[in-house]
């Protein structure tokens, strides 16, 4: 069964500062992977996904991911933050197939001035 | 990418009743995607639905609490039946927005009184 780990509840950073957000999956078959972002009381919003390909994968916002294969990453990346930036990250995991979608327990960015 | 319309986006409810959410998507999906958000914690994936067949539960969610219904490619419906404290949480449906990965409504903020 496929499952993923974000190993930070919450990230502070100053405004301006690159930040990384960890993100280690698990699964006996490969995968897609997403990170979404949940601003304060809104939905989810998708970020960047990594299907196949370029193991470097480029989303919104500034932001980047980089797939680990060997080490069964997907740590998320941004050089430089905003206030804007604040919100709640998720990593998330499927299994090719497509259909069920497994989510991290979340990293809370706080950016600082 | 598909727009999802979620409506309510909160409500407060007496224990013992029940809550309809509704999602309306504006193109045609085959499949969409109920989840829940308890507070402070990730998104646990409730059911799948499918248009003319009865939806899929995940383990430790069950139709007599969140019957579903599917009545056609665009629209869905959750309810929260004889609800208590521990169902408030946030509700999300999603749909598979194809190559775009998961799109999801803004959510309804559902507190139990």
């Amino acid at each position: 069964a496929q499952s993923v780990t974000q190993l930070d509840s919450q990230v502070p950073v100053f405004e301006e500062a690159p930040v990384e957000l960890r993100c280690n999956y698990s699964s006996s078959v490969s995968v897609y992977l997403f990170w979404y972002v949940q601003y304060p009381n809104q939905g989810l919003q998708l970020l960047l996904k990594y299907l196949s390909g370029s193991t470097l994968v480029k989303g919104i916002n500034g932001f980047e991911a980089e797939f680990n294969k060997s080490q069964t990453s997907f740590h998320l990346r941004k050089p430089s933050v905003h206030i804007s930036d604040t919100a709640e990250y998720f990593c998330a995991v499927s299994e090719r197939g497509y259909q069920k979608v497994t989510f991290g327990t979340g990293t809370k960015l706080q950016v600082i001035p | 990418s598909a727009v999802i319309s979620q409506k309510p986006s909160r409500d407060i409810c007496q224990r013992g009743t029940s809550l309809t959410i509704q999602c309306q998507v504006d193109s045609q999906v085959t499949m969409m995607f109920w989840y829940r958000q308890q507070p402070g914690q990730s998104l646990t994936l409730i059911a799948t639905a499918n248009q003319g067949s009865e939806a899929t539960y995940e383990s430790g969610f069950v139709i007599d609490k969140f019957p579903i219904s599917r009545p056609n490619l665009t629209f869905s419906t959750l309810t929260v039946s004889n609800m208590s404290p521990e169902d408030s949480s946030i509700y999300l449906c999603s749909v598979e927005d194809g190559s775009r990965g998961y799109t999801f409504g803004s959510g309804t903020r559902l507190t139990v009184v």
